[in-house]
C-alpha cells in the first residue's frame, strides 16, 4: 500500500522568505499524480500545485514550485517570497494512476511572520 | 467554478443519535468522496463513490455508512454518534473523465462536528 510522509508539523518563514515544505512517499507503482493541497484557516482546501509522475520537468505555479526526486520518493514544495495569506495547513497527497482516491499526508502547519 | 457545500459549519450532537451530514456539488461530478481530518493524522478517506448509488468502502468505514440517490448529493450517514466520532468532517468531488483525469478533488469548508 502506498504511503505519504511530512515529517515536518511545523514550519515557520518570515514574509519575503523563501520556505521549503517537505513529502516523502512509498510506490511500487511507476504512474502516479502527486499533489499538493492548502488548507488556510477558513478550513476550503484549495490544490496549489500537482505533478504527473511521466513528467521530468518540475511543475511550477508561480511563487509555488515542486522539487519531484522519482528515485528518491520526494516531492518538495517550495513557496517563494512568502505571503502572509500562505499561512495554512499544507497536505501533500499521492494518487496512483487508476484511480481517483487520494491518500494525504500528516500536513505541514506553515506560519508567515511578518 | 465548481462549488462543493456542506449542510452545516458545525454540528453538535448527543451519544447514540443519528446523524447525517449533507454535501452537494454543482459540476456534475461522478466522483464524490467523504474524508475525516483529525489533528496529526490529516484526511482520511471515509467513504467515496463513483456513480449514483455506488459506493465504495474508504480506509476508515466503521461506524459510518453513505447513500448516493443524485449525482450532486452525497450524504454521511453516523448511525449512533459516539464521541470518538468527533472530528472535522470534509466532502469532496472530482470528474471521473478520462480526459480530466490528472485533475484534483474540489473540497467543501467541512463540518466540525462535536459529539457529546
Amino acid at each position: 500500500a502506498q504511503t505519504v510522509t511530512q515529517s515536518q508539523p511545523e514550519m515557520s518563514v518570515q514574509e519575503a522568505e523563501t520556505v521549503t515544505l517537505s513529502c516523502t512517499y512509498d510506490t511500487s507503482e511507476s504512474d502516479y499524480y502527486l499533489f499538493w493541497y492548502k488548507q488556510p484557516p477558513s478550513r476550503q482546501m484549495i490544490l496549489v500545485i500537482r505533478q504527473e509522475a511521466y513528467k521530468q520537468q518540475n511543475a511550477t505555479e508561480n511563487r509555488f514550485s515542486v522539487n519531484f526526486q522519482k528515485a528518491a520518493k520526494s516531492f518538495s514544495l517550495k513557496i517563494s517570497d512568502s505571503q502572509l495569506g500562505d499561512a495554512a495547513m499544507y497536505f501533500c497527497a499521492y494518487r496512483s494512476y487508476n484511480t481517483d482516491k487520494l491518500i494525504f499526508g500528516t500536513g505541514t502547519r506553515l506560519q508567515v511572520f511578518p | 467554478d465548481v462549488k462543493v457545500t456542506q449542510s452545516s459549519r458545525y454540528l453538535v450532537k448527543r451519544t447514540g443519535e443519528k446523524v447525517f451530514l449533507e454535501c452537494v456539488q454543482d459540476m456534475d461530478h461522478e466522483n464524490m468522496f467523504w474524508y475525516r481530518q483529525d489533528p496529526g493524522l490529516g484526511l482520511r478517506l471515509i467513504y467515496f463513490s463513483y456513480d449514483v448509488k455506488m459506493k465504495e468502502k474508504g480506509d476508515i468505514p466503521e461506524g459510518y455508512s453513505v447513500s448516493r440517490e443524485k449525482k450532486e448529493r452525497f450524504s454521511l450517514i453516523l448511525e449512533s454518534a459516539s464521541t470518538n466520532q468527533t472530528s472535522m468532517y470534509l466532502c469532496a468531488s472530482s470528474s471521473g473523465a478520462l480526459a480530466e483525469k490528472t485533475y484534483e478533488q474540489y473540497f467543501g469548508p467541512g463540518t466540525r462536528l462535536t459529539v457529546t
